[in-house]
């Protein structure tokens, strides 16, 4: 069984669309997490929810909107996509104060802005 | 702003060498732990090493931690194939808002 998974796995869209990822984990953690990874592979955290409460949110437009419905859920809708928003996200879910922060990563979800 | 820098960028070796990356970050932090992506695939969680810890082992894997020069290495002996991948340090500091701050990662290309 696949711990975290992210749907989908691509997503080439047009400049101006709005898109959804959705992520969902079967580990019984208590915070998930988006990350961006740009095509230098540099990794950076977009958001972070912690049983569903909002707890990091770094610069990001606010085109990118995080929703847990649920602490197993956690999707990402942009709207009004741009060239540059064009990378790979990760989705990764942890039990915060067990094991010191250790992450589990989805597959990512790779966007390519046309 | 980022926290971890790794060098080198990207390393080539022979399949049963070893590998050597390190890493060095700027605050105090928690711990430190490494991760591998495969290429097209997530990170995986290799090991952690806490800030109290000077050097810790995990099969092929050896992993020290300088808490006074903020620096870690990654030894990973005996070196496969299927070590080819991108390796990723990432520091958890509560000064950073209990977050893993990833390093840019190095290349390992292991050639057989």
């Amino acid at each position: 069984d696949t711990a975290v998974s992210q749907t989908p796995k691509y997503l080439v869209t047009q400049m101006g669309n709005d898109k959804s990822i959705k992520c969902e984990q079967n580990l019984g953690h208590d915070t998930m997490y988006w990350y961006k990874q740009d095509s230098k592979k540099f990794l950076k955290i977009m958001f972070s929810y912690n049983n569903k409460e909002l707890i990091i949110n770094e610069t990001v437009p606010n085109r990118f909107s995080p929703k847990s419905p649920d602490k197993a859920h956690l999707n990402l809708h942009i709207n009004s996509l741009e060239l540059g928003d064009s990378a790979v996200y990760f989705c990764a879910s942890s039990q915060v104060r067990q094991g010191g922060n250790i992450q589990y990563f989805g597959a990512g979800t790779r966007l390519s802005v046309l | 702003s980022q926290q971890g820098e790794e060098d080198p960028q990207a390393l080539s070796i022979q399949e049963g060498e070893n590998a050597t990356m390190n890493c060095s970050y700027k605050t105090s932090i928690n711990n430190l732990q490494w991760y591998r992506q495969n290429s097209g695939r997530g990170l995986v969680h290799l090991i952690l090493i806490r800030s109290n810890e000077r050097e810790k082992h995990s099969g092929r894997l050896r992993v020290t931690l300088d808490t006074s020069k903020k620096s870690s290495s990654l030894l990973i002996t005996a070196s496969r194939a299927a070590d080819t991948a991108s390796y990723f340090c990432a520091t958890y500091s509560s000064e950073y808002g209990n977050k893993l701050v990833f390093g840019a990662g190095t290349i390992l290309r292991v050639k057989s």
